[in-house]
C-alpha cells in the first residue's frame, strides 16, 4: 500500500517561530511537492523537488524554504512563521518521466500560527 | 503560464442523480494531461480520472466520465448515479510536457450528495 506520510495533522505555532513540516514517501518517487490549500484558492504550489537536493520554486515560495537530503523525505520550512501562513499544507509525490503519472498525497497538516 | 479555473465553488445533487462539474484551463502546450482529484472530508486526496490531450476519446472510470473539449480548453467531470460517498472537494488539475511534472490545480468544487 503506497504511502505519503506527513509528520503532523495539526500544529499550533507562535508568530516568529521556525516551523518544520516533514513528509516521507515510500514509493521511491523522484518528484515531491508542497502545496498550500486555502478555501476558494485551491491548491497552490509552494515548492517542487525533482531529485535529491534539487528544488524549484512554485507559485508562492515567499516565506518558505525546503530541504531534500534523501529521496524519500521532503521538508517544508517556515523561516519565521506569520499569521498569514495559517493554512492546510499538503505534501505529494509522483514518478518522473511520465505526464500521466498519478500524484499521491499525504493527509495534510493543519497549521495555525498565533 | 498555465491556469486552471473551476467556477463552481459549491454544488449539490440528490443521491442517484447525475452531476457535472466544470473546469477550464489555459495553456499554449500541445502535450499535456488533465486530472480530476477527489478530497473527501477525511482529507486524503485521491485520483478520480485522467485524460491525455492527444486522445479524442473521453476517459471513463465506472460512474465517472469526462467531457474533454480541447479547442474550448474545457474538461468537465460527470458523476452518474451519485452516491453519498461522492461527497467531497473535487479538484481539476493540469500537467504540461514542459512543466517537469508539476501539477497545477483549480480552486476546487465542493460537492454535496444529499439523500
Amino acid at each position: 500500500d503506497v504511502k505519503v506520510t506527513q509528520s503532523s495533522r495539526y500544529l499550533v505555532k507562535r508568530t516568529g517561530e521556525k516551523v518544520f513540516l516533514e513528509c516521507v514517501q515510500d514509493m521511491d518517487h523522484e518528484n515531491m511537492f508542497w502545496y498550500r490549500q486555502d478555501p476558494g484558492l485551491g491548491l497552490r504550489l509552494i515548492y517542487f523537488s525533482y531529485d535529491v537536493k534539487m528544488k524549484e520554486k512554485g507559485d508562492i515560495p515567499e516565506g518558505y524554504s525546503v530541504s531534500r537530503e534523501k529521496k524519500e523525505r521532503f521538508s517544508l520550512i517556515l523561516e519565521s512563521a506569520s499569521t498569514n501562513q495559517t493554512s492546510m499544507y499538503l505534501c505529494a509525490s509522483s514518478l518522473t518521466g511520465r505526464l500521466n503519472t498519478e500524484a499521491f498525497f499525504g493527509q495534510g497538516t493543519r497549521l495555525t500560527v498565533v | 503560464a498555465q491556469t486552471v479555473t473551476q467556477s463552481q465553488p459549491e454544488m449539490s445533487v440528490q443521491e442517484a442523480e447525475t452531476v457535472t462539474l466544470s473546469c477550464t484551463y489555459d495553456t499554449s502546450e500541445n502535450n499535456y494531461y488533465l486530472f480530476w482529484y477527489k478530497q473527501p472530508p477525511s482529507r486524503q486526496m485521491i485520483l478520480v480520472i485522467r485524460q491525455e490531450a492527444y486522445k479524442q476519446q473521453n476517459a471513463t472510470e465506472n460512474r465517472f466520465s469526462v467531457n474533454f473539449q480541447k479547442a474550448a480548453k474545457s474538461f468537465s467531470l460527470k458523476i452518474s448515479d451519485s452516491q453519498l460517498g461522492d461527497t467531497a472537494m473535487y479538484f481539476c488539475a493540469f500537467v504540461g510536457g514542459n512543466q517537469g511534472g508539476k501539477l497545477i490545480f483549480g480552486q476546487g468544487t465542493e460537492l454535496s450528495v444529499k439523500p
